[in-house]
């Protein structure tokens, strides 16, 4: 039963262009959401995140939006840069506040390649 | 931060065998947790240990368990071995419960 669906297995962008990763969820417990970049021999490293209570969140050229009635959830980057370039997830927890942070569920990736 | 150490990066294991695994935490972190990432899926949540107790589990069988020691480092231990076990192990630790999780470099094992 996979809970979290990154639907598209890779994307490929020009640099400068905008790269718009999915995520879509099927449990509604989940209250927090998480996105990871993982580089090839390196764990994944945390990108952003953003809580149920809110729709959007910036970070810089980093910008998640959620659409709860959609269980949907997506990542903007703006714009694109070649070092990019690596695998995606999309993680989902439930009661971030409380005893659930580092119980992450873990969508299957997207393989972003931003080209020069 | 950074700082999650693993070892070893790589281990081949031979079906019916044991197999241990470690993690070094981030200084100043009590809480890890552990993942399995078969190849072209996502981590999998194995289980959770926060100040040397199971704080979670996630659906793997009893034949993959866990230490964690004083000092917050941690083993992954898989008895049985089968060859559905090759994978990515990813630790994570965090400075508590409630925040943000860092991952090791992972160890890739393979079963033959």
């Amino acid at each position: 039963d996979q809970q979290v669906k990154q639907n598209s297995p890779s994307l490929s962008v020009q640099e400068g262009r905008i790269s718009i990763l999915n995520c879509d969820y099927t449990n509604s417990m989940f209250d927090y959401f998480l996105w990871y970049k993982k580089y090839p021999a390196e764990g994944p490293t945390f990108l952003i995140s953003i809580s149920s209570i809110k729709d959007k969140n910036e970070d810089g050229r980093f910008t998640v939006f959620l659409n709860k009635s959609a269980k949907h959830l997506s990542l903007h980057i703006v714009p694109s840069q070649p070092g990019d370039s690596a695998v995606y997830f999309c993680a989902a927890s439930v009661g971030a506040g409380g005893t659930s942070y580092g119980k992450l569920t873990f969508g299957q990736g997207t393989i972003l390649t931003v080209h020069p | 931060e950074t700082g999650v150490t693993q070892s070893p990066t790589h281990l081949i294991k031979t079906r019916g065998q044991q197999v241990t695994l470690r993690c070094s935490s981030q200084s100043g972190h009590n809480t890890v947790s552990w993942y399995q990432q078969a190849l072209g899926q996502g981590p999998q949540f194995i289980f959770q240990y926060y100040r040397e107790e199971e704080n979670g589990r996630g659906n793997f069988p009893p034949r993959f368990s866990g230490l964690q020691f004083p000092n917050y480092s941690s083993e992954l231990n898989v008895n049985a071995l089968e060859l559905d076990d090759s994978a990515l192990y990813l630790c994570a630790s965090s400075r508590a419960i409630n925040t943000e999780a860092f991952f090791g470099q992972g160890t890739r094992l393979t079963v033959v």
